[in-house]
């Protein structure tokens, strides 16, 4: 369909490993938004983009993840040396105008760290 | 400290009648709320949404109510079907409207059971 897709689905990294997990929006979104949604908590903000340019990464819980959306369109969201704390679900959301309009959210990427 | 809060962590309703679901704010700024629902393995679809500048808004089976003095809204479901069993998330936004820049955020969730 036309959705919001992510890949991979799940994901099993040893800790200290480097992950990336994708984003696909749909097309002609310009905002971005990836959250972080840890068991029985509601997801939580990491960071935003507006086309290509990461407006807000306020979100991101440490250096060792980082965000990018190079060409406006896909997005990638890198975890260096994952740490077993970082085991969540990873939900990306677009949205066609800015911040604050109505999100449409991916099916999300399960990361277990073990 | 949760700007947005869901104290119900579950509910359960008979099929066929109301479920309401309840979601508190701290933050006076925020002045855009949502509901999303979510069913497991699949992300949160937006459901309904209320401006600040109402009290209510409808949509089919669903009905938001704001209380901005109790800083309070509440998602009224009826008749309530089976297929409504998910997980429902609060969020609010300070959306301003010359400067949508603001991110949305999420409640806990709360867990809503459809009783046979």
């Amino acid at each position: 369909g036309a959705g919001v897709s992510q890949s991979p689905r799940y994901k099993v990294a040893k800790r200290g490993q480097d992950v990336a997990l994708r984003c696909d929006p749909i097309s002609g979104h310009v905002s971005l938004f990836w959250y972080q949604q840890a068991l029985g908590q509601g997801p939580e903000f990491l960071t935003y983009f507006q086309n290509e340019a990461q407006l807000d990464k306020s979100g991101l819980p440490s250096d060792r993840f980082f965000a990018e959306r190079p060409e406006g369109s896909v997005s990638t969201l890198k975890i260096q040396r994952t740490q077993q704390e970082d085991s969540a679900v990873y939900l990306c959301a677009s949205s066609f105008g800015l911040a604050g309009d109505e999100q449409y959210f991916g099916p999300g990427t399960r990361l277990t760290v073990t | 400290d949760q700007q947005v809060k869901q104290n119900s962590p579950s509910l359960s309703v008979q099929e066929g009648r109301i479920s309401i679901l309840n979601c508190d704010y701290t933050n006076s700024m925020f002045d855009y709320f949502l509901w999303y629902k979510k069913y497991p393995a699949e992300g949160p679809t937006f459901l309904i949404s209320i401006s600040s500048i109402k009290d209510k808004n409808e949509d089919g089976r669903f009905t938001v109510f704001l209380n901005k003095s109790a800083k309070h809204l509440s998602l009224h479901i009826v008749p309530s079907q089976p297929g409504d069993s998910a997980v429902y998330f609060c969020a609010a936004s300070a959306f301003r409207l010359l400067d949508r820049d603001d991110k949305i955020i999420f409640g806990k969730g709360t867990r809503l059971h459809i009783l046979p």
